[in-house]
């Protein structure tokens, strides 16, 4: 199985400025034929279901906001909120689909210091 | 746009069965894969099982294989999950969520509301 493992646990950042979330699985998720890293990062707010944010490790969903930013090949990722607003404070989860099980990071806590 | 709503959830005693729902609107429901992914109280997230979007394939995590059966009836819009031989480490909430892919297990795209499952006795 492949293990991803997120940094820090949690986080306490003003509002406006940057959060940095890593990600870093014990493999490799990067699928040599088409180039693509099979990684997507999930936000879910407290009491809500978990909300896609990106996929292919760099690619925004539709209506995410562009503060939102995602980055990294092989097993290092990085999620990036360039401005943190009241409405970002939520549990980001990594996950990686290369392969089954799939498995998911074990969740960073962002919050409002 | 795309709704997933979940059902069957509620409060069982070790060692008995449950069948969980969840009914599809929105999209084509037989061009895409479906997953279960559960999360214990206060926990992170765990996928449970993924069925291709024709039925033929499925997909299950060791913690649940050989006790929960994934299934789908196309006709009906509805991804099921049946567990058997429940524990108290199946306590969670389950979620229903739709695959971007239509056979293999890819990223969950949407996501239904939860359904709560309590082993206890």
């Amino acid at each position: 199985d492949i293990v991803m493992t997120q940094s820090p646990d949690s986080l306490a950042v003003s509002l406006g400025e940057r959060a940095t979330i890593t990600c870093k699985s014990s493999q490799s998720v990067l699928y040599s034929s088409n180039s693509k890293n099979f990684l997507a990062w999930y936000q879910q707010k407290p009491g809500q279901p978990p909300k896609l944010l990106i996929y292919w490790a760099s690619t925004r969903e539709s209506g995410v906001p562009d503060r939102f930013s995602a980055s990294g090949s092989g097993t290092d990722f990085t999620l990036t909120i360039s401005s943190l607003q009241a409405e970002d404070v939520a549990v980001y989860y990594c996950q990686q689909y290369y392969s089954t099980p799939l498995t998911f990071g074990q969740g960073t806590k962002v919050e409002i210091k | 746009e795309v709704q997933l709503v979940e059902s069957g959830g509620g409060l069982v005693q070790p060692g008995e069965s449950l069948r969980l729902s969840c009914t599809a609107t929105g999209f084509i429901f037989s061009a895409y894969a479906m997953n279960w992914v559960r999360q214990a109280p206060g926990k992170g997230l765990e996928w449970v099982s993924t069925i291709s979007g024709s039925g033929g394939s499925t997909y299950y995590a060791d913690s649940v294989k050989g006790r929960f059966t994934i299934s789908r009836d196309n006709s009906k819009n509805t991804l099921y999950l049946l567990m058997h031989s429940l524990r108290a480490e199946d306590t969670a909430m389950y979620y229903c969520a739709k695959d971007e892919g239509t056979e293999t297990p890819n990223y969950l795209d949407y996501w239904g509301q939860g359904t709560r499952v309590t082993v206890s006795s």
